[in-house]
């Protein structure tokens, strides 16, 4: 059974400075990762997803790296600004057949000014 | 605008008084879930559906009720709920996942409360 996990669960930060959140998950055989960012009242969004053949995916400030055969994935935020405060969720899909996504549980970020 | 939304955003009930969520998408997505979030035990799916008619167990189903009769609409169903169905659910929706660069679109969240 996928098990996916984010270290560390919070993470504050003074404005400017890099972000590296972690995900690491127990089974290599996804699909593909996707990175979500949590607002309160806000739903999930969709940051940046990653196809199981890729090594990272960029996308502005912000970098996702994969590597299946260690299990891990993390994602890079450039000079963090106060508004990248929120919750961070990575996600795997197993398999093609499948939409369903096997969640971490995801780091809470605060970037203070 | 491409959306999921949820109806309602926040409820309060109590024990054994029958609730629905709705849920709606206007992406024409086949692939529709529910999914409800827990601390410290993340995102965990409920139930999801293929398409129209079909509807299948995620990996928390008990308690709960869906059915798909429309495309656009995926309600969530409590017969009966619990103390322990508090909890901040998500609806969420995706084509079918040829691709594998689908991504999958999330309504804004219900909060419920059952006392």
């Amino acid at each position: 059974k996928q098990e996916v996990t984010q270290i560390p669960a919070a993470l504050s930060v003074p404005e400017g400075e890099n972000l590296v959140l972690n995900c690491s998950f127990t089974d290599s055989a996804i699909y593909n990762l996707q990175w979500f960012r949590q607002d309160p009242g806000k739903g999930l969004t969709s940051l940046l997803l990653i196809q199981s053949s890729q090594r990272e995916q960029t996308s502005g400030r912000l970098n996702a790296s994969l590597d299946k055969s260690s299990g891990r994935s993390t994602l890079y935020i450039a000079a963090s600004q106060p508004g990248d405060s929120a919750t961070y969720l990575c996600a795997v899909r197993p398999h093609a057949a499948g939409n369903k996504l096997t969640f971490g549980g995801g780091t809470r970020v605060l970037v203070k000014p | 605008e491409a959306q999921v939304t949820q109806n309602p955003r926040y409820l309060i009930t109590v024990t054994g008084k029958k609730l629905t969520v709705t849920c709606s998408q206007n992406m024409n997505h086949e692939y529709m879930s529910w999914y409800r979030q827990d601390p410290g035990l993340g995102l965990r799916q409920i139930y999801y559906s293929m398409n129209v008619e079909v509807t299948d167990k995620g990996d928390v189903p008990e308690g709960y009720k869906v059915s798909r009769k429309e495309k656009r609409n995926f309600p969530l169903i409590l017969e009966s709920p619990s103390p322990n169905q508090t909890s901040l659910y998500f609806c969420a929706s995706s084509p079918l996942g040829r691709f594998s660069t689908d991504t999958q679109y999330f309504g804004p969240g219900t909060r419920l409360t059952v006392l």
